[in-house]
């Protein structure tokens, strides 16, 4: 089985100051892992993907994200928060065993104040 | 490259109707899964569909069920519609055994049971 934690429900940052998500899994087996973001009344829309190559993922929109196993993290970052950013964030986990479908976390909220 | 459509955007039905909703996966995908995302949680997978048959299932009653179609497209059919069921639906399709290759969702169904 395979789950997924993200720290804090809603995260504030003012316009210009680094953004950290926090994202942590549980997998018997190798993940693969993502983030996506979510928009008002939208659908989700991946902002990068880890699948076993380079540790540190590089996404759209200046995100990026470093993939620890010992720490079993996957925390999302970008070095300067934009106002467009303010969205809601999931990270998800999925592996090769079984039907390999996602499992998500409960989300992160990130409010952009100028 | 076409994304993945979903149909219709919006509805409204009754406590105790029967709702269909329909979801065209991403050209080259080969699996379409859905999920349910009530408000303020993360998506919840609700069954995944490969070769037109039920290829895994989440913790949903069996008054959701679904069909897939030779052309990849798929639907997904709730019966006896309670309050609980009114979310956002999302289809995602993907690419059987191939995790790494991704997920594309669609902009989802926003359902309210009245």
């Amino acid at each position: 089985a395979q789950s997924v934690t993200q720290l804090g429900s809603h995260v504030s940052v003012s316009e210009g100051a680094l953004v950290l998500l926090r994202c942590n899994y549980s997998s018997s087996v190798p993940p693969y892992l993502f983030w996506y973001v979510q928009y008002p009344n939208q659908g989700l829309q991946l902002l990068l993907k880890y699948t076993s190559a380079a540790t540190l993922v590089k996404g759209i929109n200046g995100f990026e994200a470093e993939f620890k196993k010992s720490e079993t993290s996957f925390h999302l970052t970008k070095p300067s928060a934009h106002m467009s950013d303010a969205a809601e964030y999931f990270c998800a986990v999925s592996t090769l065993t079984g039907y390999s479908t996602l499992t998500f976390g409960k989300g992160t909220m990130l409010l952009v104040s100028p | 490259e076409t994304g993945v459509t979903q149909s219709p955007t919006h509805l409204i039905k009754t406590r105790g109707q029967q709702v269909t909703l329909r979801c065209s996966s991403q050209s080259g995908h080969n699996t379409v899964s859905w999920y349910q995302q009530a408000l303020g949680q993360g998506p919840q997978f609700i069954f995944q569909y490969y070769r037109e048959e039920e290829n895994g299932r989440g913790n949903f009653p069996p008054r959701f069920s679904g069909l897939q179609f030779p052309n990849y497209s798929s639907e997904l059919n709730v019966n006896a519609l309670e309050l609980d069921d009114s979310a956002l639906y999302l289809c995602a399709s993907s690419l059987k055994g191939q995790p790494n290759y991704g997920y594309t969702f669609g902009s989802g169904t926003r359902l309210t049971v009245v």
